[in-house]
């Protein structure tokens, strides 16, 4: 099936700190997702990229959709304590009937 | 409060024992999905399903079972013929649109010793 290489695994950064992940695949999709899940929660969508070369803000985060369809990567900026959690990026397409495909996840701790 | 509850937070069985695991969306989505979380690795498709009375097997699906006789309730049972139940359980929804970003409940802990 198809698979997301999701990168760093962790990040362990001081509080203030700006924050990259990034995430690429072989395949091609038309979406890329990015959630963050706390401890025992649920994921929840941070952000969503609908078109190749998109770059979309959320308050202190910003992703963006690569050009390729093939890789997206996601920016914290002044990182806070709260933003401990794992982050997952995600890839959809209607070829693989509009399922997510998730990495593995980015843990990130921050040092206060 | 528009939602996806899952229920119960945490399960504990016995090996050979069949469980079922809660899932309930009052968000009028047509989808509805179930993924398994396991430390280190991303979250993994057990069954999804478009429509009542309709539900595909997603990628990891031996050992497990799904019903979808209601919009709103998508339970899933654990069966003893599932070699390593111990994980994190997702339960999700979305519309159908194209596009449609997944909605998540909290989850539930299920630990079979």
């Amino acid at each position: 099936g198809q698979q997301l290489n999701q990168s760093p695994q962790s990040m362990f950064i001081q509080e203030g700190e700006d924050v990259s992940m990034n995430c690429t695949s072989s395949s091609i999709f038309n979406t890329w997702l990015w959630y963050k899940q706390d401890p025992g929660e649920g994921p929840v969508l941070l952000i969503a990229l609908y078109k190749a070369g998109e770059l979309t803000s959320n308050g202190r985060l910003t992703a963006q959709f690569g050009i390729t369809r093939k890789d997206s990567f996601l920016n914290i900026s002044a990182s806070i304590p709260s933003d401990v959690g794992i982050y997952f990026c995600a890839g959809q397409d209607l070829e693989y009937g509009n399922k997510l495909v998730f990495g593995a996840g980015t843990i990130l701790r921050v040092k206060s | 409060d528009g939602g996806i509850t899952q229920s119960p937070k945490y399960l504990f069985r016995k090996e050979g024992q069949n469980v079922t695991l809660s899932c309930e969306q009052n968000l009028n989505h047509d989808a509805m999905y179930w993924y398994r979380q396991d430390p280190g690795q991303g979250l993994r498709l057990i069954y999804y399903s478009q429509i009542v009375n309709d539900f595909q097997k997603g990628d990891i699906a031996e050992g497990y079972s799904v019903s979808r006789e209601k919009k709103e309730s998508f339970p899933l049972t654990v069966t003893s013929a599932q070699k390593n139940p111990t994980a994190f359980y997702l339960c999700a929804s979305s519309t159908m649109g194209y596009n449609s970003p997944l909605h998540f409940g909290n989850g539930t802990r299920l630990t079979v010793t």
